[in-house]
């Protein structure tokens, strides 16, 4: 069984387009998180949920929005797509935020091309 | 503020031979930290990690590293180097305040038959 589970794992998309990445995990954690990786490799993070709460929000566009609907899951909305927002996307997931002290477990990753 | 120095970006390195990845931390407190790889096309899959005790951490695939706090450093090593450990590793430290990674910019590895 995928412990960490994105759809789709590829997508491409117009600039101005609006598109959907989906994240669930089976491990039953209550933390959720989105980093971008750039094309140099650079992961960085976007955002966090615990327990379908945002706990952090990294200057990311506000075309950029995430969805909790339950702790299993943490989609992410992006509106207006750029150029730029090219790039792969992973979830990941955690038992809690436990400042740092848990292990996260990865997605596959969605790669995302913007033309 | 908090970040991770890979200074490598690419290192190449004979099948059998042994292998140290470098990191260096900036973190105001004891740190929290973790290595990952990447194969190509694939997710991250943690190696092994830091939380206290012991400086020497044993990992999965044969890797272990060593935290050094004088030096703020976390080096990778591995005795002997398969083929397919050939991928991109990434050192991260654990952000107390809201528990998210943060990452170095990671180093490709290469291993030559």
């Amino acid at each position: 069984d995928t412990a960490v589970s994105q759809t789709p794992k590829y997508l491409v998309t117009q600039m101005g387009n609006d598109k959907s990445i989906k994240c669930e995990q089976n491990l039953g954690h209550d933390t959720m998180y989105w980093y971008k990786q750039d094309s140099k490799k650079f992961l960085k993070i976007m955002f966090s949920y615990n327990n379908k709460e945002l706990i952090i929000n990294e200057t990311v566009p506000n075309r950029f929005s995430p969805k909790s609907p339950d702790k299993a899951h943490l989609n992410l909305h992006i509106n207006s797509l750029e150029l730029g927002d090219s790039a792969v996307y992973f979830c990941a997931s955690s038992r809690s935020t436990s400042g740092g002290l848990e292990t996260q477990y990865f997605g596959p990753g969605t790669r995302l091309l913007v033309l | 503020a908090q970040s991770v120095t890979q200074p490598d970006i690419h290192i190449t390195v004979s099948e059998g031979a042994s292998l140290e990845l470098r990191c260096n931390y900036s973190y105001g407190a004891t740190p929290y930290l973790f290595w990952y790889v990447q194969s190509p096309g694939q997710g991250l899959q943690l190696l092994l990690k830091y939380f206290s005790g012991d400086t020497l951490v044993q990992g999965i695939k044969g890797f272990e590293a060593e935290f050094k706090r004088s030096q703020s450093s976390f080096n990778l090593r591995k005795p002997s180097v398969h083929w397919s450990d050939a991928a991109e590793y990434f050192c991260a430290v654990g952000r107390r305040s809201q528990g998210n990674l943060i990452f170095g910019k990671g180093t490709k590895l290469s291993v030559k038959p």
